[in-house]
Order: structure tokens, then sequence, then C-alpha cells
């Protein structure tokens, strides 16, 4: 059965740091790249940030582009996002999501986990 | 990296069919067939439905369809089943490696 897991969500205050974590099974974790989703509550679906296969490649959405920073422990099935500089419009639900096309990027997310709850809120 | 247009709302009778438009620019759905569609059920994660345009992953029933033509992507779900409400969202490849979604669609079965 194919699971993605996300943990590490909670309330920060602005300009704090959090790091959300997800865990995978079920599927080679090193043969797909992955991607961080979020929904703020009421809203609809923001990309945040994908990772190749290898880690080797990391691309973010400008909204996010140099305070959260996307990796991933092959040996540990875990893809990370490290979340600095956070504030009141980060509040949202983030989903890790795995990419479709085996080795490369489809930009389509076949798995999702069910998502952690940021809250930025002082 | 400005989020696709979708219409707020659809609706249809079960049985019928009702297309979602997906509107973007020639740097995002116009350039790249790299267009999913995805469903998603309140209080859910979202599910794919179509991806590379018109490609239905293993198990999504034929009802779905997608094509685009020009800037503009649709998803078409065709013999609307009272399953089938729920908010639908586009998204596209828009080059310099990013991802856009749309601002999503809430179809109503009546």
């Amino acid at each position: 059965q194919v699971h993605l897991v996300e943990s590490g969500g909670g309330v920060v205050q602005p300009g704090r740091s959090l790091r959300l974590s997800c865990a995978a099974s079920g599927f080679t974790f090193s043969s797909f790249g992955m991607h961080w989703v979020r929904q703020a509550p009421g809203k609809g679906l923001e990309w945040v940030a994908v990772i190749s296969y290898d880690g080797s490649n990391k691309y973010y959405a400008d909204s996010v582009k140099g305070r959260f920073t996307i990796s991933r422990d092959i040996s540990k099935n875990t893809l990370y996002l490290q979340m600095n500089s956070l504030r009141a419009e980060d509040t949202a639900l983030y989903y890790c999501a795995k990419d479709y096309l085996l080795w490369s990027f489809g930009w389509g997310e076949d798995i999702w986990g069910q998502g952690t709850m940021v809250t930025v809120s002082s | 990296q400005s989020a696709l247009t979708q219409p707020p709302s659809a609706s249809g009778s079960p049985g019928q069919s009702v297309t979602i438009s997906c509107t973007g620019t020639s740097s995002d759905v116009g350039g790249y067939n790299y267009v999913s569609w995805y469903q998603q059920h309140p209080g859910k994660a979202p599910k794919l439905m179509i991806y590379e345009v018109s490609k239905r992953p293993s198990g999504v029933p034929d009802r779905f369809s997608g094509s685009k033509s020009g800037n503009t992507a649709s998803l078409t779900v065709s013999g609307l089943q009272a399953e089938d409400e729920a908010d639908y969202y586009c998204s596209s490849f828009a080059g310099s490696n990013a991802c856009v979604f749309g601002t999503g669609t809430k179809v109503t079965v009546l």
C-alpha cells in the first residue's frame, strides 16, 4: 500500500522556523520526484516546491524562494521542508505528494498524504 | 506564477455532462502538455484524475476526460454521478521549473 504521512506542523510565531517531514512507503522513493503543495484554510491549492528523485534538483514557488528548503533522505524514505522566516500568509495545510513520472518531473502528483497543518500566529 | 483561471462553480443533473475550463497563457497551459486535473472532496486530499492533458491514471473512470486548445484546458465529466460532487483543480507546468494551480471549481450535482 502506497502511503505518505506528513508530520511536524503546529503553531509558530511569525519569523520563526519549522521543519515538516513526510514518511513514504509502498513505492521506490528513490525513483520519483516529490512535491510540497499547500492549501490555506478555505482556499485553493498552491504548489510550493519540488525535488528530483536523487535530490540534485530543487525548485520553488516565488512566494517561498529563499525562505523554504526542500530536501530528502533516501536512506530514511523521508521528504522534508525546512521553513524559515515564517509569515502569517504561510498558514496552510501542507501536503507532500509524489510525482507520477519515473526519474523525471511530470509536474503532476499521483499520491498525496493527508497533510499537516501549519499556523503562523503571534 | 499567477493562478490559472477556472470558473468558481459548475453544475449538472445526474447523467448529464459538465465541462470545466482552465485558462492560462502561452507560458503555461499553452506552452506545455503537462496539464493535470485533481478532484478534492471536503476534508480530503486531492486525487489525480488527468495528467498530460488527457491521460487517465489507472482506476479513474473513463467518464473523466481532458483536452486542450490554445491556452485553455478543459475537463469533462460525462454521466454525472452524485460522488462527482467535489472541488476540481487544474495545474500546469509554468516554465522556469515551476508549477501553477488553477483557482478551483466547485461542481454540484443537482
